[in-house]
């Protein structure tokens, strides 16, 4: 059975404090590596994708694949209270199709 | 319009009853995917369909059936379901059915099964 882990939290930072948001996987041969977040009651949302090791910044957002280890680690600089929502963490295995896996998530709340 | 747009955005029934939940994307892809997420589980994958042929159905039970038209639109059609299928039920659609393709999600359809 292919899993992906998450620590469900709720993990509680203040306002602009770094938020560390961690994700195992089993299948070591996992290709694709994906973090969305989902407000309560909405869809959820694509904010960062990474598919070699090492860092990847966009914006107040790091992704950061460790392929060796088994993990994928998303980084909020300057947290927000807007940033307050639960991360999904995403991964596709190693066979056709994108077949999305799914942690169930991280609940991030960032207080003012 | 824009994205991934589903309907209803919720949805009452009893276990005898019949609906259907409808997915439509504008985004030109080629894949479509439905989603079950229930509270405190991983988001389930359902079913996948690529260039309107099903390729994968997650052991879902056959009281879930879906049909895929066109690759713009998606359907699941309900039938004598359970009190455990209530759920939000999560439509996703690709560029295309490869490895490290991003899904972009539809705002769901809350179920409630009476």
């Amino acid at each position: 059975q292919k899993e992906v882990e998450q620590n469900s939290g709720p993990l509680s930072v203040p306002e602009g404090a770094i938020a560390s948001l961690n994700c195992t996987y089993s299948d070591r041969g996992s290709q694709s590596f994906f973090w969305y977040r989902q407000y309560s009651g909405k869809s959820p949302e694509l904010i960062m994708s990474i598919y070699s090791n090492g860092d990847k910044e966009d914006g107040r957002f790091t992704a950061q694949l460790n392929k060796a280890s088994q993990y994928v680690s998303l980084l909020i600089r300057d947290s927000q209270p807007s940033d307050s929502a639960t991360y999904l963490c995403a991964v596709t295995p190693n066979q056709a199709g994108t077949a999305l896996i799914f942690g169930k998530g991280t609940t991030l709340s960032v207080s003012s | 319009e824009t994205g991934v747009t589903q309907t209803p955005r919720h949805l009452v029934m009893g276990m005898t009853n019949k609906k259907s939940l409808k997915c439509e994307q504008h985004l030109g892809h080629n894949a479509m995917y439905w989603y079950k997420q229930s509270a405190k589980k991983p988001l389930e994958l359902m079913f996948v369909y690529n260039f309107k042929e099903q390729t994968e159905n997650n052991s879902v039970p056959s009281r879930f059936s879906p049909e895929c038209p066109n690759s713009s639109h998606l359907f699941l059609h309900l039938h004598t379901l359970q009190p455990e299928d209530s759920a939000l039920y999560l439509c996703a659609s690709s560029h295309d059915w490869d490895v490290g393709q991003p899904q972009h999600f539809g705002d769901g359809t809350r179920l409630s099964i009476l």
